[in-house]
């Protein structure tokens, strides 16, 4: 996972607040998958980004949560008014588009 | 819909021994299957990736193997050691191989020295 930056690496945030999470692949890389790890559970993908466009967002919840990937600067998984159910680590893989994904290091949100 | 299974979920070992982790998916036409590797709180590192058309991958003492038709991989570590204690997830892309994958919920290896 060397070269894909995640923002913070840890995050907390009190129930009703707002969470932003970054993630900067590497350099060349359009393409960017956000996947979440809830407790005890395996890696669920989230949505897929190329750059200002979403290819797939079936793994988004309907209310609460946007992603972003603009032609400059990071991609950005946004949740609002988080609940303690949104407590997980979540991490993004960025990529060319072909098979190889490169993950971060994840960030840790933590709702209280 | 794509299922990944790997049983069991935790595997305690003496150092030394060789070991097998399973993974099996419900749909075959997969495209590849990666293994991973993930430490606590860190993030993950691919082990190995065989494409549908190979039947095995190779890396140091990590042979994993791939057999499309019975839905299977199985991740081989020859001689364990305690730096191999970790979470071992298998993986496979949704739909071609620029897609979103499907993990397995990992099996979470420790290593007795």
């Amino acid at each position: 996972n060397a070269g894909v930056m995640q923002n913070p690496r840890h995050l907390v945030r009190r129930r009703g607040q707002e969470a932003r999470l970054r993630c900067s692949p590497m350099k060349g890389h359009s393409h960017v998958y956000w996947y979440r790890q809830l407790p005890e559970e395996g890696l669920k993908f989230m949505v897929y980004l190329q750059k200002e466009n979403i290819i797939d967002e079936s793994g988004m919840p309907k209310e609460r949560f946007s992603a972003e990937f603009p032609k400059e600067g990071p991609s950005i998984l946004r949740i609002q008014q988080v609940v303690r159910g949104d407590s997980a680590a979540y991490f993004c893989a960025g990529g060319t588009g072909g098979e190889t994904q490169y993950f971060g290091p994840g960030t840790r949100l933590l709702v209280l | 819909k794509q299922e990944v299974t790997q049983i069991p979920a935790a595997l305690s070992v003496p150092e030394g021994e060789n070991l097998v982790l399973n993974c099996s998916f419900t749909d075959s036409a997969i495209y590849n299957l990666q293994w991973f590797r993930q430490d606590p709180g860190k993030g993950l590192t691919s082990l190995l990736l065989i494409q549908s058309s190979q039947r095995e991958q190779t890396s140091g003492r990590l042979n994993a193997s791939l057999d499309k038709s019975s839905g299977r991989s199985t991740l081989y570590i020859a001689a364990s050691q305690p730096g191999d204690s970790a979470t071992y997830l298998c993986a496979v892309p949704a739909t071609g191989a620029n897609s979103k994958l499907t993990f397995g919920k990992g099996i979470t290896l420790s290593v007795r020295p």
